[in-house]
């Protein structure tokens, strides 16, 4: 009953370094999601993907790629971070149907210095 | 284009009293609503939502939220507060209506005192 997972939970990058968000559903959800999260914010959506092979951009994409490796599967990509990406990461997903309340993973934090 | 607003970044209330967490609404369409709460150090999770079905909408836990388009509101209430019930509650709008690209207010945190 694992839901959405994300890996890594927490993680501490250098300013210019790249890491790989990992994230992956195992409820046949079409739909998958990457939101940040920052105090005061609420939650922005960075990229969303509607189908396997399909990626589309939401409000806050720059400095930010994803893959939608399979159904399962759709990863975040920082190429060269930044302090401004300091946040709280959370992927989700959701069913084919209008509407379908989105599934969260529980997060990563990712500190920047 | 949609927007929300919530009223109020901290409530607090005493066990066993009315909790109302405030939200305002924009959208240029028929809006789809949804309340979501974050318990400490995890994801998002479902309250619930509103999608034109009908105007006052059961959630889990005993919240309810009523649609009120002359106010643009949708405010969550629940008529006791439980301990268990301290969490962050977020209020969010549909995009377009298809569910998963939600535009989220700022965020409400709620304290319950003993």
């Amino acid at each position: 009953n694992a839901g959405v997972t994300q890996t890594p939970k927490f993680q501490v990058l250098k300013t210019g370094q790249s890491m790989t968000l990992q994230c992956a559903q195992d409820m046949n959800h079409n739909s998958m999601y990457w939101y940040r999260q920052d105090p005061g914010m609420g939650l922005r959506l960075i990229y969303y993907s509607a189908s396997e092979g399909t990626t589309d951009k939401g409000e806050v994409p720059n400095g930010y790629n994803v893959s939608r490796l399979n159904k399962r599967e759709f990863s975040l990509r920082l190429e060269s971070a930044a302090p401004s990406q300091t946040s709280v990461y959370f992927c989700a997903s959701s069913g084919r149907t209008p509407n379908s309340p989105l599934h969260f993973g529980n997060g990563t934090r990712l500190t920047v210095t | 284009a949609q927007s929300v607003t919530q009223l109020g970044s901290h409530v607090s209330v005493s066990e066993g009293a009315l909790v109302l967490l405030r939200c305002n609404y924009s959208s240029s369409v028929p809006p789809y609503l949804f309340w979501y709460v974050q318990y400490p150090n995890q994801g998002l999770q479902l309250l619930l939502k509103y999608t034109s079905a009908a105007t006052l909408v059961k959630g889990i836990n005993g919240f309810e939220a009523e649609f009120k388009k002359s106010e643009t509101s949708f405010h969550l209430t629940k008529p006791s507060a439980h301990m268990s019930d301290a969490a962050e509650y977020f209020c969010a709008v549909s995009l377009d209506n298809q569910g998963g690209k939600l535009i989220f207010g700022q965020g409400t945190e709620l304290s319950v005192k003993p």
